[in-house]
């Protein structure tokens, strides 16, 4: 199974709005609303900011929304922040025999 | 709060067996799903595989051969067992908690550094 397409990096300047695509095959994200996204700042773990396509943990900024159409997913942060600037995954699950599957990663640079 | 801790040998030979521990504080272990994730350097997530507590594994096809999960509800600890392992296998090591089989990974270890190397 191979991962999920994210474009290697985007940017964006303080205030504005950026949106990071995930696309996926008919074995994961167009089937099922089973996507989540994590942030990943430098020498740390993974966290968790978006979860079954569109729901926000406790906790989240409201800043971070998701959607889906067809077999791309995404991510929009608005009102870019310092503190956005990290790596960001996506990961969905799928109907091949391994339940779980991650995109290869988007860095996000702030201007 | 759940919290998660990875413990193991931080240097593996080529060919032998990459043993890790996660601890799991603060929480039951019941009702969830306990999940190992890699990240080789420079690189991405890899998903390596959960088991639940109730018995039931899943593991990545590609590492499927290889790979065992394992949990002690008694000692708050789930374990992963990797063979064989390469200078591929070389990664940060993360166990986390998966809240359902279709996820997310809601809590993380802060992650282990393997190497694989002779």
């Amino acid at each position: 199974q191979s991962a999920l397409t994210q474009p290697a990096s985007v940017s964006g300047s303080p205030g504005q709005s950026i949106t990071i695509s995930c696309t996926g095959t008919s074995s994961d994200i167009p089937s099922y609303n089973y996507v989540s996204w994590y942030q990943q700042h430098p020498g740390k773990a993974p966290r968790v900011i978006i979860f079954d396509v569109t729901q926000r943990p406790s906790g989240v900024s409201h800043r971070f929304s998701g959607s889906k159409s067809g077999n791309t997913a995404s991510l929009t942060i608005s009102g870019l922040q310092a503190e956005d600037e990290a790596d960001y995954y996506c990961s969905s699950y799928t109907s091949t025999s391994t339940d779980i599957i991650f995109g290869g990663g988007t860095r996000l640079t702030v201007l | 709060q759940v919290q998660l801790q990875e413990s193991g040998p931080g240097l593996v030979k080529p060919s032998e067996t990459l043993s890790l521990t996660c601890t799991v504080s603060d929480g039951s272990m019941r009702g969830n799903y306990w999940s190992w994730i890699r990240q080789p350097p420079g690189k991405g997530l890899e998903y390596i595989g959960y088991m639940y507590f109730g018995g039931s594994t899943n593991y990545n096809a590609a590492l499927k051969s290889r790979v065992t999960i394992s949990i002690d509800a008694t000692e708050k600890q789930f374990y992963l067992r990797l063979t064989s392992v390469t200078a591929a296998d070389t990664a940060v090591y993360y166990c986390a908690r998966l809240r359902f089989s279709y996820g997310p990974f809601d809590y993380w270890g802060q992650g282990t550094q393997v190497t694989v190397s002779s």
